[in-house]
């Protein structure tokens, strides 16, 4: 049971838009950065958004994130059959004095 | 280009210990928090644990506490984690994660992540 709760999966046909949640307490995602990742099949964890909503270079701008109080969102528009990937939340937790993800959200594109 | 790269992986028997390492290349190593991640087979990602860029904190996952040390030598661009009573639970593909700014402190914001390595506790 991981303590930040994402759906298992989501599905959207290419260029539809799909919404990620991820949450979370005031322990962690209330008062800490999030962070969410990419991770192809076979691949390491690719970071997709920083600080709540902040792209690192090369990201493209069809993914944004947002967080508000508890909870945490990443948005994909337009998606792509590349985009079939599991996505990841991440933040660290005062409480537990320990970085903490969520147990993952499989991108299906149909 | 910056880099990171894990090895020490392999199969080892239940109770006993293994060294991961991580070799970084192409940026200063010793301005960044570094983090080791594990994901077991067909699992989600799990943080293991972090060390501050001078060494001087390091936190560690309840479920690795106490059995797991993180360490580093910045004059060598290297990252460890000793692995001690290693349990069936342990075996996952580790991966040692850099924070994505100079002197983080307790974020998870990683931007540079290498292969990673598999450790496999079996008998």
């Amino acid at each position: 049971q991981s303590i930040l709760t994402q759906p298992p999966s989501v599905s959207a046909a290419p260029g539809q838009r799909v919404t990620i949640s991820c949450s979370g307490s005031r322990f962690n995602i209330g008062n800490n950065y999030v962070s969410w990742y990419q991770q192809l099949p076979g691949t390491a964890p690719k970071l997709l958004i920083y600080d709540n909503n902040k792209r690192p270079s090369g990201i493209p701008d069809r993914f944004s994130g947002s967080r508000s109080g508890t909870s945490a969102t990443l948005d994909i528009t337009g998606v792509q059959t590349g985009d079939e990937a599991d996505y990841y939340c991440g933040t660290w937790d005062s409480s537990l004095g320990a970085g903490v993800f969520g147990g993952g959200t499989k991108l299906t594109v149909l | 280009q910056e880099q990171v790269v894990e090895s020490g992986g392999g199969v080892v028997q239940p109770g006993r210990s293994l060294r991961l390492s991580c070799a970084a290349s192409g940026f200063v190593f010793s301005n960044y928090g570094m983090h080791w991640v594990r994901q077991a087979p067909g699992r989600g990602l799990e943080w293991v644990a972090v060390i501050w860029q001078d060494g001087s904190n390091k936190y560690y996952a309840e479920s690795v506490k106490g059995r797991f040390t993180i360490s580093r030598d910045n004059s060598k661009n290297s990252l460890d984690l000793q692995m001690n009573s290693l349990r069936a639970e342990d075996t996952a593909v580790y991966y040692c994660a850099r924070d994505i700014r100079v002197a983080a402190i307790l974020e998870v914001n990683f931007d540079l992540w290498g292969q990673g390595t598999l450790v496999t506790v079996s008998s």
